[in-house]
């Protein structure tokens, strides 16, 4: 079975500085996705940024970005230019991507991140 | 568009009550899910249905049961609660090439 570990239960990182949330996972399949979701206090689960695991290249979506190493099971999350908006708590997540798959998404435990002005 | 919403948005119960939760979405998506969102735990998968009339258990389905009789809405149904349920519960829905997932906005449930 797949599982997704999320080793930081809290982080802090000064406003306009950079941040990484670390993700490792572990898993046979060679063909899937990861996903960086953001919980801010109002509950709501926002989708940050997705990898395929066929890609190469890193995933960038504005001042977030990730470093996937697939070899090592390794799917770090780099927020530049912190914001305070930016504090909330960070889900990384897998889904397989076989044709037999149920779609479902397995989550890591979390990273609560404090951004401080 | 409203996407994906669920109601109620809070609920209290006495242990032994029943209740459902209503989780409704206008995207068409086929696949619907429910999760539950535990302190320290992550989300976890409890039900989920690949198309209307279809369910089928997730990781941990005790003490629940689902119904997808509309193929725009998913009901969790709690038939005896018991304060382990105690959460909050998620509900979300995909398309099946797609590989993101659209999340409601949660109920919080307190079970007493």
């Amino acid at each position: 079975a797949q599982t997704v570990t999320q080793s930081q239960p809290e982080m802090s990182v000064q406003e306009a500085e950079t941040v990484t949330l670390s993700c490792t996972y572990d898993t046979s399949e060679s063909d899937y996705y990861l996903f960086w979701y953001k919980q801010p206090p109002s509950r709501q689960m926002i989708l940050v940024i997705r990898q395929e695991a066929y890609k190469q290249q890193n995933a960038t979506e504005n001042r977030f970005s990730v470093n996937f190493q697939k070899a090592a099971k390794s799917f770090s999350l780099k927020i530049s230019d912190s914001q305070l908006g930016d504090a909330a708590m960070y889900f990384c997540a897998y889904r397989s991507a076989g044709t037999s798959n149920t779609d479902k998404l397995i989550f890591g435990t979390g990273t609560r991140l404090q951004v401080f002005p | 568009n409203a996407g994906v919403t669920q109601t109620p948005k809070f609920r209290v119960l006495k242990t032994g009550q029943s209740m459902t939760l209503l989780c409704a979405q206008d995207m068409n998506h086929e696949y619907m899910y429910w999760y539950r969102q535990d302190p320290g735990m992550g989300l976890r998968l409890i039900h989920y249905s690949v198309g209307e009339g279809t369910t089928a258990k997730g990781e941990v389905p005790d003490g629940y049961n689902v119904s997808r009789l509309k193929k725009q809405n998913f009901l969790l149904g709690l038939e005896s609660a018991a304060p382990s349920q105690t959460s909050v519960y998620f509900c979300a829905s995909s398309y099946t090439a797609s590989p993101e997932q659209f999340f409601g906005p949660g109920t919080r449930l307190t079970v007493l």
